[in-house]
């Protein structure tokens, strides 16, 4: 089992909607990170959580400690946003960061 | 927060010869880490770039494959040498800020092909 799982793996959207993309962790952490990564490969850092909710624009990233979980939510979607999103996890022991497979967001028009 | 760039940002290399990346940073970091990226899958560390000294490799990895340099702290290079088709993938270089809160910047990153 990995220590850091992303779902859903792969997910569309229509241009307007509400999206989710969850991920669940279980090593003890110092930081979580979520990461945008478009076509190209270079990769942008969106969010570092250590706990609570944290809001850009249109992106709101909560993390819930206790539960080992956190959540990447993106409010009225736009083909922009079609990217894949990966959950990074600190690990509190060896500090180095731990990546999720990533969650492959399409949005169409 | 830092900005990195990387060069190249692409290459198509032959079998058997070697690539060197650059990556600078546009403010001093604490660390400075290179990742691989084989398509299809997750980040991957290979290393951590040490100012001055050997960098430190993860299990896997080894220095004759990935030379890495880091003469000062803001300037690294990788190198992927004796490049077979497995090596293709994409480079990241990443850097650890400096002022606190572990915030950890990437760069654009290097897509390689090897044929």
């Amino acid at each position: 089992k990995n220590e850091v799982e992303q779902s859903p793996q792969n997910l569309t959207a229509q241009e307007g909607e509400f999206i989710t993309i969850n991920c669940s962790y279980s090593v003890g952490i110092s930081a979580l990170h979520w990461l945008q990564q478009h076509p190209g490969g270079g990769i942008v850092s969106l969010f570092m959580l250590s706990s609570g909710k944290k809001k850009h624009g249109r992106l709101i990233a909560t993390i819930n400690i206790q539960e080992k979980h956190s959540s990447l939510h993106i409010t009225a979607s736009h083909p922009r946003d079609s990217a894949v999103y990966i959950c990074a996890v600190r690990s509190y022991n060896t500090d180095k960061l731990i990546f999720g497979t990533g969650t492959r967001l399409q949005v169409f028009p | 927060s830092a900005v990195i760039s990387q060069k190249p940002s692409r290459d198509i290399c032959q079998r058997g010869t070697s690539l060197t990346i650059q990556c600078q940073v546009d403010s001093q970091v604490t660390m400075m880490f290179w990742y691989r990226q084989q398509p299809g899958q997750s980040l991957t560390l290979i290393a951590t770039a040490n100012q001055g000294s050997e960098a430190t490799y993860e299990s896997g990895f080894v220095i004759d494959k990935f030379p890495i340099s880091r003469p000062n702290l803001t300037f690294s290079t990788l190198t992927v040498s004796n490049m077979s088709p497995e090596d293709s993938s994409i480079y990241l270089c990443s850097g650890l800020g400096l002022t606190g809160g572990n915030e950890q910047f990437f760069g654009p990153g290097t897509r390689l092909t090897v044929l």
